[in-house]
């Protein structure tokens, strides 16, 4: 298993403005992801965090609303850019390993932003 | 990726087995049916993965017909800390992205006294 530390746990912030949200994990990881759950709707994939390269944005999202960083096999950035009401939600980081037998996905508990 | 269909929500009493369905009609030879849990104001929670042969661990039982085209979780004896989002997903094992998950609607269980 893996534990995934996300920061901050919650904020409330004002539209136009920019919010970066960190994803710690206490091992190497192959895959990360970033989702997005909507007051009241199931989760919703923005994009796959890439070590070293561009991530990969799902159809939707897109890099300059959702820059993403990954320096390395243990940590990732999301940054909601010029914020909106509309963007309020629950944004989760999550990990996976590759060529293992357990192919199960990890959860953060997820950053609450609300846009005022 | 495979659609699911779950039921919108369910009622257990607390102390009876819950038992959740999830159609999969679609299901392709080489995916597997994982099950997740979301409870409130928490990141999802693995629960359970099978091929085609019924699974247990010690948190569930994951019962797949013989055609896979269906699927119950069980939870034996549902306690008030199971209340929570159920979700039934299908994914192919093992490829570049087994851990990028396509959530649907999901099942709300609510377990009560």
């Amino acid at each position: 298993s893996a534990v995934i530390s996300q920061k901050p746990s919650r904020d409330i912030c004002q539209r136009g403005t920019s919010l970066t949200i960190q994803c710690q994990v206490d091992s190497q990881v192959t895959m990360m992801f970033w989702y997005r759950q909507q007051p009241g709707q199931s989760l919703t994939l923005i994009a796959t965090a890439n070590q070293g390269s561009e991530a990969t944005y799902e159809s939707g999202f897109v890099i300059d609303k959702f820059p993403i960083s990954r320096p390395n096999l243990t940590f990732s950035t999301l940054t909601v850019s010029n914020m909106s009401p509309e963007d309020s939600s629950i944004y989760l980081c999550s990990v996976g390993q590759l060529g293992q037998k357990n192919t199960e996905a990890f959860f953060g508990q997820g950053t609450r932003l609300t846009v005022v | 990726d495979a659609k699911t269909t779950q039921p919108t929500s369910m009622d257990c009493a607390e102390g009876r087995a819950a038992n959740l369905p999830c159609n999969h009609s679609t299901i392709s030879g080489n995916e597997y049916v994982y099950w997740y849990r979301q409870i409130h104001s928490q990141g999802p929670q693995y629960i359970i993965h099978g091929l085609k042969n019924n699974e247990t661990n010690e948190m569930a039982s994951l019962i797949i017909t013989e055609d896979r085209k269906s699927s119950t979780l069980i939870l034996p004896h549902a306690t008030l800390r199971d209340t929570a989002v159920y979700y039934c997903i299908v994914r192919p094992f093992n490829t570049g992205t087994a851990s990028k998950l396509t959530f649907g609607t999901g099942t709300r269980l609510q377990v009560t006294l």
